[in-house]
């Protein structure tokens, strides 16, 4: 079954530290990866995505992630984090065709502490 | 970039009647648009996908003659709720999609609906 699992419900990060969020997923085909970041009571704003190529991707605000085929992993990383950076960060899976909705994972509440 | 914008962003209605919401692709023809519904601190589940001129898939468990998807242009498809009821409340957002080799979704704002 397809799948994405995001371990951490919750994660607390002192302002300036670096940030790691997990992301596994179960897909049967090559996948499209993404992470999205939501606000409270706002929609979607995509940080970056994965189609092919580098499997180290450069996002906005300062955000990258990895993607390991072997670990079927799609990790978020930001070297030194924000209080800004405080919201709801969902990875999500898709496959590489048209017309196909993405799977979600449960999402990771990120606090920023300073 | 692309802009996906819905409207209502916010909407308070009456237990038993309907309340449509629209999704509008502005810049770019989306032949895909996708509806997904989220409950407070949750993810987002897919209700239903439309493609333009054609009736929607819904998915398993969404009721289609409640959750009535109407997807008559390439930049607009429509949701009702339908004789609404509290546990409809929600926070609904789309998503277009214009297809292509990389395709990727576009996220609409979302809209807070309150069922009284």
């Amino acid at each position: 079954a397809q799948s994405v699992t995001q371990p951490d419900i919750h994660i607390t990060v002192s302002e300036g530290a670096s940030l790691e969020l997990r992301c596994n997923y179960s897909y049967g085909a090559t996948p499209y990866l993404f992470w999205y970041v939501q606000s409270p009571g706002q929609g979607l704003q995509l940080l970056l995505k994965y189609f092919s190529g580098d499997t180290l991707v450069q996002g906005i605000k300062g955000f990258e992630a990895e993607f390991k085929r072997s670990q079927s992993s799609f990790n978020l990383r930001k070297p030194s984090v924000h209080w800004s950076d405080a919201a709801e960060y969902f990875c999500a899976v898709g496959p590489n065709q048209a017309g196909t909705a993405l799977i979600f994972g449960k999402g990771t509440t990120l606090s920023v502490s300073s | 970039g692309a802009v996906v914008s819905q409207h209502p962003s916010r909407v308070i209605c009456k237990s038993g009647t309907s309340v449509k919401i629209e999704c509008r692709s502005l810049d770019f023809q989306a032949t895909t648009m996708f509806w997904y519904r989220q409950f407070p601190k949750q993810s987002l589940m897919l209700m239903a996908t439309s493609n333009e001129g054609s009736k929607a898939t819904y998915e398993q468990g969404v009721e289609k003659d409640k959750f009535l998807i109407n997807h008559a242009s390439l930049t607009l498809s429509t949701l009702t709720v339908t004789s609404a009821h509290p546990e409809d409340s929600s926070f609904y957002i789309c998503s277009a999609s214009s297809g292509g080799v990389n395709y990727e979704q576009y996220f609409g704002p979302g809209t807070r609906l309150t069922v009284t």
